[in-house]
């Protein structure tokens, strides 16, 4: 079985670009989580998608924004991009039975110059 | 909000010691606790995870304990491998499918 996957694996823009991150959830998996991790950090939540439908959104500005698709897929858009913003964006997939147990993707590297 | 705590954030044993990593959490509400390993470069690998209506769970050369009254909750690794070597997080969660909170990384080295 495939895991999650992410796309591209590296990126790098400039200030005040927009980027959008994609992620394919492991087959039969409904929900995505996003979370972002700074380096030497852990990772800390963004958003979270079940069924199409955001569950639930941390403490990150309206520059952040995702959706997900009808086959479960899912992107994650970051407009006006700031120099912080350069970390490891890694997606989540959780099945419906087994919701709380996620499993990550490889991660997306975002390099902000 | 949550708040989970990890201690050491570096952590050196030798091979064939063992290695017990710490969290707490401040959210009583929390009930799933799962701990991750991090390769170098890597993804976050789930290694075990724990339920609030369980005490210890154990998978071969690793184990976590609860302690739900206390709020706290460890990593054990025995007989530790050079191939341990990595960032272990913990994590707390409120029931199904809700946004996982880390701790901050330990760093485990284990030197032959």
């Amino acid at each position: 079985d495939a895991g999650v996957t992410q796309s591209p694996t590296h990126l790098i823009k400039t200030r005040g670009q927009q980027v959008t991150l994609r992620c394919s959830p492991i087959s039969g998996h409904k929900s995505v989580s996003w979370y972002q991790q700074v380096l030497g950090q852990g990772p800390q939540f963004i958003f979270q998608y079940y069924e199409k439908e955001e569950r639930g959104r941390g403490n990150f500005p309206d520059r952040f924004s995702a959706r997900q698709f009808p086959n479960y897929s899912s992107e994650l858009n970051v407009n006006a991009l700031l120099l912080g913003d350069s970390a490891l964006y890694l997606c989540a997939s959780s099945s419906l039975s087994a919701q709380e147990t996620q499993y990550f993707g490889p991660g997306t590297r975002l390099l902000v110059l | 909000g949550e708040n989970v705590e990890q201690h050491p954030s570096t952590l050196s044993v030798q091979e064939g010691d063992s290695a017990v990593i710490k969290c707490t959490y401040s959210d009583s509400a929390s009930n799933y606790f799962p701990w991750y390993k991090q390769e170098l470069g890597k993804r976050p690998q789930l290694i075990i995870d724990i339920r609030s209506n369980v005490g210890e769970k154990k998978d071969q050369r690793i184990a976590v304990t609860l302690n739900k009254t206390a709020k706290h909750f460890s990593l054990h690794i025995t007989e530790t491998q050079p191939e341990d070597s990595a960032v272990y997080f913990c994590a707390a969660s409120r029931n199904s499918g809700y946004a996982l909170n880390f701790g901050k990384g330990t760093s485990l080295l284990v030197t032959p």
